[in-house]
């Protein structure tokens, strides 16, 4: 399968800390990789692999994985934080899988 | 620097053809697999197909399969993405992408700033 899910939606409060989560059964298999989108950008990545990050990307941002759930974690939010976020995978066959439909965070 | 420069944003009208591209620069653009995403207004991401410009392999999404076509030209280190008649439902934002291949992972590390694609009458 390839079908990866996000809650719409999500809201934390200013220097909070806030878990975005990707569920599909690839994730069983295969890392998920996260990626910022900010309204009229290119997205950016975020966090790949086990946990890595690129260079440049705060260490607030921190990924991890528990059987079919990849989370993004951001510790200690910011205003600057306020964006969609897609996490994608490839698919339980290892072909190119498909994006997560995205979260929208809202930092209040 | 790494970077793909994407080309301008395009007006159509529903029929025309059109071709956008995606080209390469600071890498070995033959080594790498591009994607091409799209996003619709207010919409999230979807990828359409990848081409590997070293030998030219490409793949399709399901989704896309017959209604676009991919391709790549690796002596100008450009990948294209074309439209033999474009509908109004082509209106999106296209976005190209470097994707690196690990081995349970596979991730989108270096992305263009995308191309606006408006059709209408």
């Amino acid at each position: 399968s390839s079908e990866l899910t996000q809650d719409p939606a999500v809201s934390v409060a200013l220097r909070q800390t806030v878990r975005i989560t990707c569920q599909g059964d690839s994730l069983g298999t295969f890392y998920a990789s996260w990626y910022q989108q900010k309204a009229g950008q290119a997205p950016v990545l975020l966090i790949y692999g086990r946990n890595n990050r690129p260079s440049g990307i705060p260490d607030r941002f921190s990924g991890s994985t528990s059987g079919n759930t990849a989370s993004l974690t951001i510790t200690g939010a910011q205003a600057e934080d306020e964006a969609d976020y897609y996490c994608y995978s490839r698919d339980s066959s290892g072909n190119m899988g498909a994006f997560g439909g995205g979260t929208k965070l809202t930092v209040l | 620097e790494v970077q793909l420069v994407q080309s301008g944003a395009e007006v159509k009208k529903p029929g025309e053809s059109l071709r956008i591209s995606c080209k390469g620069y600071g890498y070995s653009f033959t080594n790498y697999w591009i994607v091409w995403v799209r996003q619709m207004p207010e919409k999230g991401l979807e990828w359409m197909g990848i081409v590997y410009p070293g030998d030219s392999n490409i793949r399709y999404s399901p989704s896309f399969q017959g209604r676009v076509t991919i391709s790549a030209d690796k002596s100008i280190s450009t990948a294209y993405l074309q439209w033999g008649s474009l509908k109004a439902s082509d209106s999106a934002m296209y976005f190209c992408a470097r994707i690196v291949l690990g081995g349970r992972y596979w991730y989108f590390d270096v992305w263009g700033r995308g191309t606006l694609v408006t059709v209408s009458s």
